[in-house]
């Protein structure tokens, strides 16, 4: 089956540690992207990916890095510079960034 | 700041009447859009998009788009309880070279019996 996948289904972090998130889908989309979702608001996007081994910044990346070094994989980190990184975390992919966006199942990370 | 406004709701209708969900964005570069349904602790599912004015059908649901009025609506007829869940309306504006979503906080739609 094609899909997207993400892994894991909750995570709970301690203050200062560094968490990674995965994500890969084998649906041979070209562009993947990640979301966080706070309660009562919008998906707000954090890094984007439109080829391998080159990503963007998007609106709120600051604590955040990421890599995608396969065009299949594209891993977030939470990094303990992000101050309030309890969320919902959202990737998804696309064709091309032009094209409609598809989810994953989702991350619920909670700091402890 | 490209924002895109959704009532919050929830928006309360009964069983088989038209829901009418409503969405305004304020960038007019805005290239295409998208309505997404999010069940309470699931991810979005895409259910339509729209890329040109006038109306888009799709089984019991229909996308409405007035780039003039930046305006996008979604109409869901027959409702069912199973309609119920929060409506994400997206818009994809271009940024940088790239295309970009921004997404509505969402209007929450309940369908009673």
């Amino acid at each position: 089956d094609g899909g997207i996948t993400q892994s894991p289904k909750y995570l709970f972090r301690k203050e200062g540690q560094n968490v990674t998130l995965s994500c890969e889908q084998n649906l041979n989309h070209d562009a993947m992207y990640w979301y966080r979702q706070d309660p009562g608001q919008g998906l707000r996007l954090i890094y984007y990916s439109q080829i391998v081994n080159d990503f963007q910044k998007g609106d709120i990346a600051e604590g955040y890095s990421v890599s995608r070094e396969k065009k299949e994989s594209f891993p977030l980190t939470v990094t303990s510079a992000q101050k309030n990184p309890t969320a919902f975390y959202l990737c998804a992919s696309s064709i091309k960034d032009y094209n409609e966006q598809f989810f994953g199942p989702g991350t619920r990370l909670t700091v402890l | 700041q490209k924002e895109v406004e959704q009532n919050s709701g929830p928006l309360s209708v009964p069983e088989g009447a038209i829901a009418s969900l409503n969405c305004t964005y304020s960038d007019r570069g805005s290239q295409s859009f998208f309505w997404y349904r999010q069940y309470s602790g699931k991810s979005p599912e895409l259910i339509m998009f729209i890329y040109s004015n006038g109306d888009k059908e799709d089984g019991r649901f229909t996308a409405q788009l007035n780039k003039a009025s930046q305006y996008v609506s979604l109409l869901i007829r027959d409702s069912q309880p199973s309609d119920s869940a929060t409506y994400l309306c997206a818009v994809k504006v271009p940024s940088g070279g790239y295309n970009k979503l921004i997404f509505g906080a969402g209007t929450r739609l309940a369908v009673h019996p």
